[in-house]
């Protein structure tokens, strides 16, 4: 069955420790991945996506994705992590429903915390 | 750019009544998504509009949720009557672009609603 996963409820950090929030995923073909974060009180936003290419993809706020096909997983990751950086992290993957359309599927959501 | 709005920001109502929900997307985007978040869990999938026209509406969960987006511009989720288990986040998200959702999307803060 077509799924995403993010394996871990929580991760926590000190700050200026690089960071990692990871994603799995089983689609057919080939997927499109992306990540996004929601800071309290606000709307998810966008960081960044893979489509084809390089398997690096380098996002918003320093934050950078590397997809491994051998593996199925699209983990998030960054340096050196802030304090700011602090927040509610999704991936997500459209995957195709009922009928031939594509759903917007997102994992439960990964809480990041970074100490200072 | 004004970006993505919901209101109400949060609702509370008791079992049996209903709640309308409105969000306006940016201008000029055709796609609209609505997304529920419950108690933590995955952000699941609701409805898609593509201008006027539900494109996917595999995600509503009984016929007591109707959407509309009336001229292809905001839209309204209406919720009647209210049960317990509806309670949790409305996400609104919109994007441009036609097909599958592989562009980003841009969130609404959300609206809270609780059902008691």
């Amino acid at each position: 069955a077509q799924s995403v996963a993010q394996p871990e409820d929580q991760v926590n950090v000190a700050e200026g420790n690089p960071l990692t929030v990871k994603c799995t995923y089983s689609v057919s073909g080939n997927p499109y991945l992306f990540w996004y974060v929601q800071y309290p009180n606000r709307g998810l936003q966008f960081l960044l996506k893979y489509i084809t290419g390089d398997n690096l993809v380098k996002g918003s706020y320093g934050f950078e994705a590397e997809f491994n096909k051998s593996q199925t997983s699209f983990h998030l990751k960054k340096p050196s992590a802030l304090v700011s950086d602090s927040a509610l992290y999704f991936c997500a993957v459209p995957l195709e429903g009922i009928g031939g359309s594509y759903i917007p599927t997102f994992g439960r959501g990964t809480s990041l915390i970074v100490h200072p | 750019e004004a970006g993505v709005t919901q209101f109400p920001s949060h609702s509370v109502i008791e079992k049996g009544q209903t709640v309308t929900l409105r969000c306006d997307p940016i201008s000029g985007h055709d796609n609209l998504y609505w997304y529920r978040r419950v108690m933590g869990k995955e952000i699941k999938f609701l409805l898609h509009f593509v201008k006027e026209s539900k494109q996917d509406e595999s995600g509503m969960p009984n016929n007591r949720f109707l959407a509309e987006r009336t001229g292809g511009t905001y839209s309204t989720l209406k919720v009647q009557p209210a049960e317990l288990e509806d309670s949790g986040v409305y996400f609104c998200a919109s994007s441009q672009g036609v097909g599958p959702p592989w562009n980003e999307q841009f969130f609404g803060p959300g609206t809270r609603l609780t059902v008691l």
